[in-house]
This record gives C-alpha cells, sequence and structure tokens, in this order.
C-alpha cells in the first residue's frame, strides 16, 4: 500500500522553528519527486516546495516561503522533510507531504498540523 | 486571492452532468498541460481525480473527465451522485517562479 505520514507538527510561537518529517512506504521512494502542499484552516490549497527524484538537484519554493523553509530529503531513510524557520501566523495550517506524478499530486499523507500563535 | 480563478460553488441534482471552471493566464493554464484536479470531502485528504489535463489514475471513476481551452481547464463530473458532494481545487504548473498554482476551490453540492 503506497502510504506517506507525516509527523512533527506542533504549537509554535511566531518567529519559531519546526521540522517536519515524512516517511513513505509502499513504492520506491528515491524515483518520485515530493512536494510540501498546505491548506490553512477553512481555505484551499498551497503548494509550497518541491525537491527532484534522485539523480536530480532540483528544489523550488513558493515566493510565500522562499528564504524561510528548506525542504530536503534522506532516500536512504525513505524520508522527505521540511524546515521551517520565522514562523508567522499565517504559516498556520496543516501540512501535506504529496508524492508526484507527472506534475500532478497523486499521493497524499494524512497531513501534520503546524499552529503558529503566541 | 488564488492564482486560478474557480467559481465558489455549484450545484446538481443525481444523475445530472456539472462542469466546473478553472480560469488562469498564459504563464499556467495556457503555457503548459500539467492542469489536475482534487476532490477533498470535509475533514479528508485531497483525492487526484485527474492529471495532464485529462488523465485519469487507475480507480477513478470513468464518470470524471478533464478538458482545456486556451487558458481555461475544465472538470466534468457526469451521472453526478450524493458521493460527489465535495470541494473540487485545480492546479496547474506555471514554471518560473509560482511553479504549482492553486484554484480557490468549488463547493459542489448535490440537491
Amino acid at each position: 500500500e503506497l502510504q506517506l505520514v507525516e509527523s512533527g507538527g506542533a504549537l509554535v510561537q511566531p518567529g519559531g522553528s519546526l521540522r517536519l518529517s515524512c516517511t513513505a512506504s509502499g513504492f520506491t521512494f528515491s524515483s518520485f519527486s515530493m512536494n510540501w502542499v498546505r491548506q490553512a484552516p477553512g481555505k484551499g490549497l498551497e503548494w509550497i516546495s518541491y525537491v527532484g527524484y534522485v539523480g536530480t538537484t532540483r528544489y523550488y519554493y513558493a515566493g510565500s516561503v522562499s528564504g524561510r523553509f528548506t525542504i530536503s530529503r534522506d532516500n536512504a531513510k525513505d524520508s522527505l522533510y521540511l524546515q521551517m524557520h520565522s514562523l508567522r501566523v499565517e504559516d498556520t495550517a496543516v501540512y501535506y507531504c504529496v508524492r508526484d506524478l507527472h506534475y500532478g499530486f497523486d499521493v497524499w499523507g494524512q497531513g501534520t498540523t503546524v499552529i503558529v500563535s503566541s | 486571492q488564488s492564482a486560478l480563478t474557480q467559481p465558489a460553488s455549484v450545484s446538481g441534482s443525481p444523475g445530472q452532468s456539472i462542469t466546473i471552471s478553472c480560469t488562469g493566464t498564459s504563464r499556467d493554464i495556457g503555457a503548459y498541460n500539467h492542469v489536475s484536479w482534487y476532490q477533498q470531502h470535509p475533514g479528508k485528504v485531497p483525492k487526484l481525480l485527474i492529471y495532464e489535463v485529462s488523465e485519469r489514475p487507475s480507480g477513478v471513476s470513468y464518470r470524471f473527465s478533464g478538458s482545456k481551452s486556451g487558458y481555461t481547464a475544465s472538470l466534468t463530473i457526469s451521472g453526478l451522485q450524493a458521493l460527489d458532494e465535495a470541494d473540487y481545487f485545480c492546479c496547474a504548473y506555471a514554471g518560473g517562479s509560482d511553479y504549482w498554482v492553486f484554484g480557490g476551490g468549488t463547493k459542489l453540492t448535490v440537491l
């Protein structure tokens, strides 16, 4: 079964940092590009970051998180990460780890919740 | 404000067909055939319905179809069923600095 499991979400103060993790199973993780997509409470979906599959060095970020967030992957551990710094109230959202399929997002994790509040 | 424009809501009766539009620009929908559609039931994880404008992943009902003309992509649901009541989001690859952009979502009500 294709599965992505996120962890690391928490309540953090504005200006704080957090690291999200995502563990994949059921497919060859290194062969797929991966993304983080978030959804603020009651709002729509927002793509925030992409990392290419093994052998590529492509890293993309949405303007809203560029310079603050860093995506990375460890193919030996079948894991994807999102390091978040300088968190803002508007970063409050459910963060989904998502697999890329021909520029679409075909496998989604259950999401991990990040709340930025004082 | 979302990069792609979708109607806030659409409705239809069981058995009918409905179409949800998604309007972008020359930088996204008009530039690439990388348009995808997602269904999200309340409290659930989004599900991929369509990718590359009109391709259906394995396991997605034939009742869902996608198309594109110019800067507008469309999702058509035929033979509407009660279980189709959900939020639907379009997404397009935009390259450059935006990469992937989503629509604001359309709430489908089955009457």
